[in-house]
């Protein structure tokens, strides 16, 4: 099946760092992707769609200029969480859609951000 | 507004006793629907959705347009099955998902 890769799997910050997630889809191309946020014991809540070649869409109540989202290729989108504090620690997952209108979503393994 | 509600946040059973798993949406287009399960220390995977109409792992779900469900069922449950369980919501378009609360599944000896 398709596969996704999400790096780094944890990284730990000092607040007003900035920190870069990638997402790839290994053996297919992805024109979507999507970036998710999951706090403790709780559900996933989409962050933004990312599309390859344009401008990512946020959700309403998510920062662009905090949380900054590039799919520069159809295999790799990437999230930049800019001047990071710790109520930005949390759980991130991406997900990329298989193209040709299948909306089946294949998840990375998620990656823990824990800002100091 | 799209919503996806899973009135249980645990649901413990014994080994093979019956399971379901209760899922209703809101969304005023059609629907479709899934089920994706995370095993301990895993990621995010698909169970099944409902245009498949397949049961996979021994699970089914049918949705009901009438009573806006899409309960999760397995007539005996295994230790194996054991996860947290999500129910989507996927709107049209870009095909964005909505999911559930989640429910963890935990099927004692």
């Amino acid at each position: 099946g398709a596969v996704v890769s999400q790096h780094p799997s944890r990284v730990i910050c000092k607040s007003g760092t900035s920190v870069k997630i990638e997402c790839r889809s290994l053996d297919f191309q992805a024109t979507t992707m999507f970036w998710y946020r999951q706090f403790p014991k709780q559900s996933l809540m989409l962050m933004a769609t990312s599309n390859e070649g344009s401008k990512a869409t946020y959700e309403q109540g998510v920062e662009k200029d905090k949380f900054l989202i590039n799919h520069a290729s159809l295999t790799l989108s990437t999230l930049t969480v800019t001047s990071a504090h710790p109520e930005d620690s949390s759980f991130y997952i991406c997900s990329a859609r298989v193209p040709l209108g299948d909306t089946i979503q294949y998840f990375g393994a998620g990656t823990r951000l824990s800002v100091l | 507004a799209q919503r996806v509600t899973q009135p249980e946040k645990l649901l413990s059973v014994f080994k093979g006793a019956p399971v379901e798993l209760k899922c209703n949406y809101s969304y005023s287009g059609s629907p479709e629907l899934f089920w994706y399960v995370q095993y301990s220390r895993q990621r995010l995977q698909l169970l099944l959705r409902h245009i498949s109409r397949e049961s996979i792992k021994g699970f089914t779900a049918d949705l009901n347009k009438g009573e806006t469900s899409f309960h999760l069922k397995k007539p005996f449950a295994q230790e194996e099955d054991s996860a947290m369980y999500y129910c989507a919501l996927s709107l049209g378009g870009p095909g964005k998902l909505i999911f559930g609360q989640g429910t963890t599944l935990q099927v004692k000896p």
